[in-house]
């Protein structure tokens, strides 16, 4: 089994300062995980994903993210929000079985920038 | 290159309709993705086709089906249609699945709004 937490369903920051979405997640098997981001009226774009290599993530657009298994976490930062990061952000949780599986998402954070 | 499109964009039915929402993936790709999200629900995986056939099914009852066409193409079909599948039907393509389909990127489309009154 398998479940991911967005701990915030709204994050609010000033344009230009420092971006913290997180998320935990659970699974029986050593997970890969993504961020997405889904921006008003359009479909969902992958930022970054975690498939058992670096824990260290880089992504599109200044995002990154870092697995931490003993904290079950990949929060997703970036070090200063632009007004166009505003969106919905989806964390993603899939087993790593090596066989096909489906994704369970989160239940999204909302991103609001301000002036 | 053209993105994963979805039709119609907006669709109104009523309570006991059927209703049939189409995708066509991005060239190239052979596995298409629903999901529906649903206000207060996220996104929950409905089904995923590779190569003309289901490979895996959400928790959704049976009057949900779909197909995949040999161009890749695929319909998602609602039967019945209740109150409750009023939602945002978003489909996704990737790459050839292999075992680890869920490990290639899904590129999502934007999406068809259903409404059910």
């Amino acid at each position: 089994a398998q479940s991911v937490t967005q701990l915030d369903s709204h994050v609010s920051v000033s344009e230009g300062t420092p971006v913290l979405l997180r998320c935990n997640y659970s699974s029986s098997y050593s997970p890969s995980l993504f961020w997405y981001v889904q921006h008003p009226n359009k479909g969902l774009q992958l930022l970054l994903k975690y498939t058992s290599a670096a824990t260290l993530v880089k992504g599109i657009n200044g995002f990154e993210a870092e697995f931490k298994k003993s904290e079950t976490s990949f929060h997703l930062t970036k070090p200063s929000a632009h007004m166009s990061d505003a969106a919905e952000y989806f964390c993603v949780v899939s087993p790593n079985t090596g066989t096909a599986s489906k994704l369970t998402f989160g239940t999204g954070t909302r991103l609001q920038v301000t002036l | 290159e053209a993105g994963v499109t979805q039709s119609p964009t907006h669709l109104i039915k009523t309570r006991g309709q059927q209703v049939t929402l189409r995708c066509s993936p991005i060239s190239g790709h052979t596995s298409v993705y629903w999901y529906q999200q649903a206000l207060g629900l996220g996104l929950q995986f409905l089904l995923w086709y590779d190569e003309g056939e289901e490979r895996n099914r959400g928790n959704f009852p049976p009057r949900f089906s779909g197909r995949q066409f040999p161009n890749y193409s695929s319909e998602l079909n609602v039967n019945a249609l209740e109150l409750e599948d009023s939602a945002l039907y978003l489909c996704a393509s990737s790459l050839p699945a292999g075992g680890l389909a869920f490990h290639n990127e899904q590129f999502f489309g934007p999406g068809t709004r259903l409404t059910v009154l």
